[in-house]
């Protein structure tokens, strides 16, 4: 098994730009979660999916979109980049079973200029 | 509304010494509480967690928690720190009808000295 896989591992993007990082997981969990890391300020949970078609907001929803057609992915979509995005995104899933224990993606790195 | 706080953004020990990191949660639901280990340039990976039964937890690597309802708290400990245990460490939250959402603190980045 693969987990958790992201991809870009790296992205440079201007302001106003529009990008989609990628989630894929391959171990049919339900969850899937979306966060962005800064300094100081740990990891907070930006959108997350119970399942496919089921999407709800998180802490710092603001600036992203999201859709679960399959249960396999879960991308993140930045619709106009702004330099406050820049930070370090993960990916997480988990079981239903289990939603709290969740597998945590190698995360991808955003920078805005 | 569940949160977390982690006291002390940076925590220096010498190798062999004891660890403790410390971490203090509020929720208004029974917490299921964890510690992540995240290494430089890596994803995170579970240490440990809290959800039920037994208040002393333990994790891989030698790390252990106890979890007091009383304080509050979920502090991680190990007994002889290795200077591969360098990293950021952070607690997190959540609740049985959370359906998984976790809430992490700020982290505390641990160094091991020689």
């Amino acid at each position: 098994n693969a987990g958790v896989t992201q991809t870009p591992k790296f992205q440079v993007l201007k302001t106003g730009q529009s990008m989609t990082l990628q989630c894929a997981q391959d171990m049919n969990h339900e969850y899937m979660s979306w966060y962005r890391q800064d300094p100081g300020m740990g990891l907070r949970l930006i959108h997350y999916s119970v399942g496919a078609g089921i999407t709800d907001q998180g802490e710092v929803p603001n600036g992203y979109n999201v859709s679960r057609s399959t249960t396999e992915d879960f991308p993140l979509r930045l619709l106009s980049a702004a330099p406050s995005q820049t930070s370090v995104y993960f990916c997480a899933s988990s079981p239903i079973a289990v939603p709290y224990e969740q597998y945590f993606g190698p995360g991808t790195r955003l920078t805005v200029t | 509304a569940q949160s977390v706080t982690q006291l002390g953004s940076h925590v220096s020990v010498s190798e062999g010494a004891l660890v403790l990191l410390r971490c203090n949660y509020s929720s208004s639901v029974p917490p299921y509480l964890f510690w992540y280990v995240q290494y430089p340039n890596q994803g995170l990976q579970l240490l440990l967690k809290y959800t039920t039964g037994a208040t002393l937890v333990k994790g891989i690597n030698g790390f252990e928690a106890e979890f007091k309802k009383s304080e509050t708290s979920f502090h991680l400990t190990k007994p002889s720190a290795h200077m591969s245990d360098a990293a950021e460490y952070f607690c997190a939250v959540s609740g049985y009808n959370q359906g998984g959402k976790l809430i992490f603190g700020q982290g505390t980045e641990l160094s091991v000295k020689p």
